[in-house]
This record gives structure tokens, C-alpha cells and sequence, in this order.
């Protein structure tokens, strides 16, 4: 069964820092690509950041560029997400997603909560 | 950016059928896929690649695109098909999301 568990999410002042790790396991890992999305209640999913499934390919969305780091590590069948500079917009629920071929976010894990508050 | 419209909502009869649109630039161009929502759950793929269902998904969710508007439609509809619906593309680099269609099954 293909399972995605993040965890590291929590409660962090604006400026901070805080990483999210997101543990697979079900399938092989180093064969895909890896996405992070996150969702503010009530709005709609948005996505955060990519990794391929060699680790070259790596984007992010314009919001979080330059604050947020993607990485991977298979040998632990982790996936990570550093998040520094932390603002109040990023305030959301976190999913690790495994991606697919056509595009789409195959998998889902259950989210893990960041709150960025004083 | 790149933006994708959906209706905020939309209303099904308990067993009939319905449609549930997506819209964007250049959509045509573009590979749709389809994300259910529950209360309290994370996303779950419904329909990719335009109008493929992955293993599990009932052959009453199904996929369609003419032009610039994608349209997912579900097929006697259940009670349990009342969710958020959310249609995602990729747009250089950026996977990108609608605002998300709430479904009411009357």
C-alpha cells in the first residue's frame, strides 16, 4: 500500500523556521517525483514546490522562492521541505504528494499543519 | 500566472447526472486532471490525464475537454459525491489549481 506520513509541522513565529518530512514507503522510491502542496481551509489546493525523481529537476512557486527548500533523501525514503523566513500567508495544511508521468498528484498524504503566528 | 476557472458551486439530483467545468487559457493545449475533496481529508485523484480513472475510481466519475474548457462529469450521483471537485494543469513549471467546485447532491 502506498503511504505518504508528513510530519514537522507546528506552531512558528513570523521569520522562522520549521522543516517538514514526509516519509513513503509501498513502492520504489527513487522512481518518482515528489510534490509539496499546500491549502489555507476553505481555498483551494496550492502547489508549493517539485523534486524530480533524480533530484535535478527542482522548481518552486513564486510564493515561497528563495525561502523554501525541496529535497529528497531515498536511502531514508524521505522527503523534505525547509521552510525559513516563515510569514503568516504560510499558514497552511501541508501535503506531500508522489507525483505521476501525466502530471497529476497521484498520491496524498494527510497533511501536517503549519501555523505562523506572534 | 496562470488561472483556471470553475464555478464555486454546483447542485446534483440524487441519481442523475452532472457536469462540474474548468476553463482556462489555452486549455486545449493543456493535460487536465480531477481531484476530490471530503471535509477534513486530503485531495484524492479522481480523473488524470484528461479522462483516465485510476484503480478504485467508479466508472461514474468520467473526463472530458472541448477547446478551452475541461469538464468532468458524474454519472448517478450518490450522496458520497458531495465534496469540493478541483481541476489542476501544469503551466511552465508551476502546477497550477482551480478555485474548487462545491458539489450539493439534492
Amino acid at each position: 500500500e502506498v503511504q505518504l506520513v508528513e510530519s514537522g509541522g507546528g506552531l512558528v513565529r513570523p521569520g522562522g523556521s520549521l522543516r517538514l518530512s514526509c516519509e513513503v514507503s509501498g513502492f520504489i522510491v527513487d522512481r518518482y517525483a515528489f510534490h509539496w502542496v499546500r491549502q489555507i481551509p476553505g481555498a483551494g489546493p496550492e502547489w508549493v514546490s517539485i523534486i524530480s525523481a533524480n533530484g535535478d529537476y527542482i522548481y518552486y512557486a513564486d510564493s515561497v522562492k528563495g525561502r523554501f527548500t525541496i529535497s529528497r533523501d531515498d536511502a531514508k525514503n524521505s522527503v523534505f521541505l525547509q521552510m525559513s523566513s516563515l510569514r503568516a500567508e504560510d499558514t497552511a495544511v501541508y501535503y506531500c504528494t508522489r507525483g505521476h508521468a501525466s502530471g497529476c498528484l497521484e498520491h496524498w498524504g494527510q497533511g501536517a499543519v503549519v501555523t505562523v503566528s506572534s | 500566472s496562470y488561472d483556471l476557472t470553475q464555478p464555486v458551486s454546483a447542485s446534483m439530483a440524487l441519481g442523475q447526472t452532472g457536469t462540474i467545468t474548468c476553463g482556462g487559457i489555452n486549455l486545449q493545449f493543456k493535460i487536465v486532471h480531477w481531484y476530490q475533496q471530503k471535509p477534513g481529508q486530503a485531495p484524492l485523484l479522481i480523473i488524470y490525464w484528461d479522462n483516465k480513472r485510476p484503480s478504485g475510481i467508479p466508472d461514474r466519475f468520467s473526463g472530458s475537454r472541448s477547446g478551452n474548457t475541461a469538464t468532468l462529469t458524474i454519472s448517478r450521483v450518490q450522496v458520497g459525491d458531495e465534496a469540493d471537485y478541483f481541476c489542476q494543469v501544469w503551466d511552465s513549471n508551476v502546477a497550477v489549481f482551480g478555485g474548487g467546485t462545491k458539489l450539493t447532491v439534492l
